[in-house]
């Protein structure tokens, strides 16, 4: 299967910890994507990073890629409530296909 | 500028009835893809449609189908409604060139009964 595989599957922190979320692949990358979903809701992109780069940051936001182990994670700092959602990582495949085969998510929860 | 637009938000239908989602991309985005969300088998890849072609299809039965207008405006049909295609479907549009994520519309959320 493509599907990309995310652990944990489930996060609960406190605010202002950091939070960590990992990301694994199976197939040739054009490049790694992480999006956040607020209850069901549309996603959010959040960051993209190309398969020929290795770290990526916005904001609070840090995004590792390691193509050899084929894996990313997303490193979120200093939490605050508002970033409780689910969050995902989505990948662009090589094969001429434009589309996102995403994982099956991470569900954050910051308590106050 | 405006976002993605899907309509209807919510929408209930009986089995056996057929229904049409609609999608607006983002002003200047002429991909747009469909996705299916459920609790059970996540976020699944329906099509990609560019330039009023589909380009890609994912693993699903025929009675999915879409179309694109020249307006880069986009619809998908869902015929012979089952209980299981009670989903949230999500619309996305992009510039379609390597580098760029998507835009998400708030999706529609359709419930079979």
């Amino acid at each position: 299967s493509q599907q990309g595989e995310e652990d944990p599957q489930a996060l609960s922190i406190q605010e202002g910890e950091n939070a960590t979320m990992n990301c694994s692949y199976k197939t040739s990358i054009n490049n790694l994507q992480w999006y956040r979903q607020n209850s069901g809701r549309g996603l959010v992109h959040l960051i993209l990073i190309r398969s020929n780069e290795r770290e990526k940051h916005s904001g609070r936001l840090r995004v590792t890629l390691d193509t050899s182990k084929k894996s990313s994670s997303l490193l979120i700092t200093a939490s605050r409530a508002a970033d409780t959602a689910s969050y995902f990582c989505a990948f662009s495949v090589i094969q001429g296909a434009q589309k996102l085969v995403f994982g099956q998510g991470t569900r954050l929860t910051i308590n106050p | 500028k405006a976002g993605v637009t899907q309509t209807p938000r919510y929408l209930i239908k009986t089995r056996g009835q057929q229904v049409t989602l609609s999608c607006s991309p983002i002003s200047g985005h002429r991909s747009v893809s469909w996705y299916q969300q459920t609790p059970g088998q996540g976020l699944q890849f329906l099509f990609e449609y560019f330039s009023e072609t589909q380009r890609n299809k994912g693993n699903f039965p025929g009675r999915f189908s879409g179309r694109q207008f020249s307006n880069s405006r986009s619809e998908m049909n869902v015929s012979t409604l089952e209980l299981g295609d009670s989903a949230l479907y999500l619309c996305a549009s992009s510039l379609r060139f390597e580098g760029y994520g998507y835009t998400f519309g708030s999706g529609t959320r359709l419930t079979v009964v």
